[in-house]
């Protein structure tokens, strides 16, 4: 079955990029029917959509954090990844990259990676 | 705050029957979106438990239902078990948001 699993740095200084890489592993990325999501869940607090990616390069973003996001897809790696600029405080979190299915009236995500705590701090 | 609204907490006895309201609006459920809900255990990242308002993944017990009317819907867990202890998000899309996918705050169920 699917697997999927992000990496990066756990510790990112204010101002600068958090990047991101999620490896999809047990299937092809490129598989019809999905898209590739990350989503962001601060300590105690909800969940967040960040942004979405379909491999054929096409993408939406959180309107509240478009100006800062790109997610990117590398089909021959099976890997999409994500690269929010300009962080935070407030953009402490653990972050999950998950699968999204594409459907008419909108799909779920499933399944999801573990997720990785970045913490913004100097 | 969230575009889709849950109760921040529920609670119920083992064996009781709990449920999870989700409320939103004409940009999203009320627009015909599907729900789908998900479990979250502590420590561990959210679980797909219902899919398109009321269908569930394979290995989910069938304790666990999902219904959808109008703008809200609802999860319904029957014969509450401590290992049902746990976060609970239900999630759609929203027109609103250029058809993007927004979440609920979150339920902590806990049992008694």
């Amino acid at each position: 079955q699917v697997q999927l699993q992000e990496s990066g740095p756990g510790l990112v200084k204010p101002s600068q990029t958090l990047s991101l890489t999620c490896t999809v592993s047990g299937g092809s990325i490129s598989s019809g029917g999905y898209y590739w999501t990350w989503i962001r869940q601060p300590a105690g607090k909800g969940l967040e959509c960040i942004g979405r990616i379909y491999t054929s390069g096409t993408t939406n973003y959180n309107p509240s954090l478009k100006s800062r996001v790109t997610i990117s897809v590398d089909t021959s790696k099976n890997q999409f990844s994500l690269k929010l600029s300009s962080v935070t405080a407030a953009d402490t979190a653990v972050y999950y990259c998950a699968r999204g299915k594409n459907i008419v009236g909108g799909g779920w995500f499933d399944p999801w990676g573990q997720g990785t705590l970045v913490t913004v701090s100097s | 705050q969230s575009v889709l609204t849950q109760p921040p907490s529920v609670s119920g006895a083992p064996g009781q029957r709990v449920t999870i309201s989700c409320t939103g609006s004409s940009s999203n459920i009320g627009a015909g979106y599907d729900v789908h809900w998900y479990q979250q255990l502590p420590g561990t990242a959210p679980k797909l438990l219902i899919y398109g308002n009321n269908n569930r993944p394979s290995g989910v017990p069938d304790r666990f239902s999902g219904s959808k009317s109008g703008t809200s819907a609802s999860l319904a867990i029957t014969g509450l078990q401590a290992e049902d202890e746990a976060d609970y998000y239900c999630q759609s899309y929203d027109s609103s948001l250029s058809g993007w996918g927004v979440f609920g705050g979150g339920t902590k169920l806990t049992v008694l």
